[in-house]
């Protein structure tokens, strides 16, 4: 089976632009969650979508959305960049259950300057 | 709200010997599931035990085992046997029994296995 995909693996951007970031889940997982992971911050979760409808949502302005497709592709996109955006941005995906492992794609490398 | 605390940030253990990582979380949940990850230094995190609360026999995973303390809010893990790959983050995580897939991670330790 093949694992959680996700691009741009690199990404440079300058303040004030967005960025749409992607996500392919392992084949048959309906779950999709995303988290930005900073050297401050930590992991931080920032949405999940379930069957192309957000299920949970984390603490992050509305700079950030998401949605899934119904093949349960899904992307992330921020708006209006600043610098503190600047993170690694994992995709995990999963059956759904709390119980479930999530496997994690190797995650986006985003640069704001 | 949860939390997740992991009070060591870094640790070493030499090869073959065995290494106990720390994480304490807070909760009103009486259900949830916790979870310990790695993340080796090419950054794909992968699983590498997890907890039911309701259960009270620990969790095994090979060299990789759990003492899970519920009421005590405790979850560490225990490396036997450690190996130089197994050099890398670790992240302990909570999940509340019906909340999807909404992790809440702890800040990580980051484990150093020395040869």
């Amino acid at each position: 089976k093949a694992g959680v995909t996700q691009t741009p693996r690199y990404l440079i951007k300058t303040r004030g632009q967005q960025v749409t970031l992607s996500c392919s889940p392992i084949s048959g997982h309906r779950s999709v969650s995303w988290y930005q992971q900073t050297p401050g911050q930590g992991l931080q979760f920032l949405f999940e979508y379930f069957s192309e409808t957000q299920r949970n949502k984390g603490n992050f302005p509305g700079r950030f959305s998401g949605r899934q497709f119904s093949n349960s592709r899904s992307e992330m996109n921020v708006s209006t960049l600043e610098l503190g955006d600047s993170a690694l941005y994992l995709c995990a995906s999963s059956g759904g259950f709390s119980y479930n492992e999530q496997f994690f794609g190797p995650g986006t490398r985003l640069t704001v300057l | 709200a949860q939390t997740v605390t992991q009070s060591q940030p870094e640790m070493s253990v030499q090869e073959a010997e065995t290494v106990t990582l720390s994480c304490t979380y807070d909760t009103s949940e009486n259900n949830y599931y916790l979870f310990w990850y790695k993340q080796p230094p090419s950054r794909q995190m992968i699983l590498v035990i997890r907890q039911e609360a309701y259960k009270q026999q620990n969790a095994t995973e090979n060299r990789f085992s759990v003492n899970f303390q519920k009421a005590a809010k405790s979850f560490s893990l225990k490396i036997s046997d450690s190996q130089l790959g197994d050099t890398a983050m670790y992240f302990c995580a909570f999940i509340p029994n019906n909340a999807g897939n909404m992790l809440t991670f702890g800040g990580g330790t980051r484990l150093m296995v020395k040869p």
